[in-house]
């Protein structure tokens, strides 16, 4: 069974901290995403990543940056958390099969921002 | 401008009876279509996907239909159950490319 672990459920923090949420993954899959999610929006890609070192933005970067060192770990970052940042945040992985993208996703990190 | 859309927010249905989420798409290059559900405070589980070379894939008591004509695409659920409650999500890819998501359709089955 795949396997996508975040570093935390729930988490608060204040306008202007900085905000590290960590994504863990245990089948040696390529790629990893990031996305948030809002009542209305559905899932929005915000980075991703197809190989260490390497990082894509999706469809909502701006006020986020990625970083990811070893291929099981896809860590988000926000510089400057701000209000409009509280939301959902969901990581998968997934692995390249004929083309076909299969996404296995954690269990979120619901963050607020005060 | 949304490439996949689910025009109804939420739906509820008798325990027992047929659930019909419907999905419609935007983007004729998209050929890979997949449905995710969703538990609050737990991420999206993958259910069930369909390659735009069928029109329908049945998986236990899902099924998805294809219909590419009219960009459209649902997911049956029969018979319906209480654990069936959830947002069921429906996404896109075209190949070797990004998948979309759409916005979600909340289930609710009543016992």
């Amino acid at each position: 069974d795949v396997k996508v672990t975040q570093s935390s459920r729930y988490l608060v923090k204040r306008t202007g901290e900085k905000v590290f949420l960590e994504c863990v993954q245990d089948m040696d899959h390529e790629n990893m995403f990031w996305y948030r999610q809002d009542p209305g929006l559905g899932l929005r890609l915000i980075y991703f990543s197809y190989d260490v070192k390497m990082k894509e933005k999706g469809d909502i970067p701006e006020g986020y940056s990625v970083s990811r060192e070893k291929k099981e770990r896809f860590s988000l970052i926000l510089e400057s958390a701000s209000t409009n940042q509280t939301s959902m945040y969901l990581c998968a992985s997934s692995l390249w099969v004929a083309g076909r993208d299969t996404q296995y996703f954690g269990p979120g990190t619901r963050l607020t921002v005060l | 401008d949304q490439q996949v859309k689910q025009n109804s927010p939420s739906l509820s249905v008798q325990e027992g009876r047929i659930s019909i989420l419907n999905c419609d798409y935007t983007n004729s290059m998209f050929d890979y279509f997949l449905w995710y559900k969703k538990y609050p405070a737990e991420g999206p589980t993958f259910l069930i996907s369909i390659s735009s070379i069928k029109d329908k894939n049945e998986d236990g008591r899902f099924t998805v239909f294809l219909n590419k004509s009219a960009k459209h695409l649902s997911l049956h659920i029969v018979p319906s159950q209480p654990g069936d409650s959830a947002v069921y999500f429906c996404a896109a890819s075209a190949s070797g490319g990004k998948v979309i998501f759409g916005p979600g359709t909340s289930l609710s089955v009543i016992p």
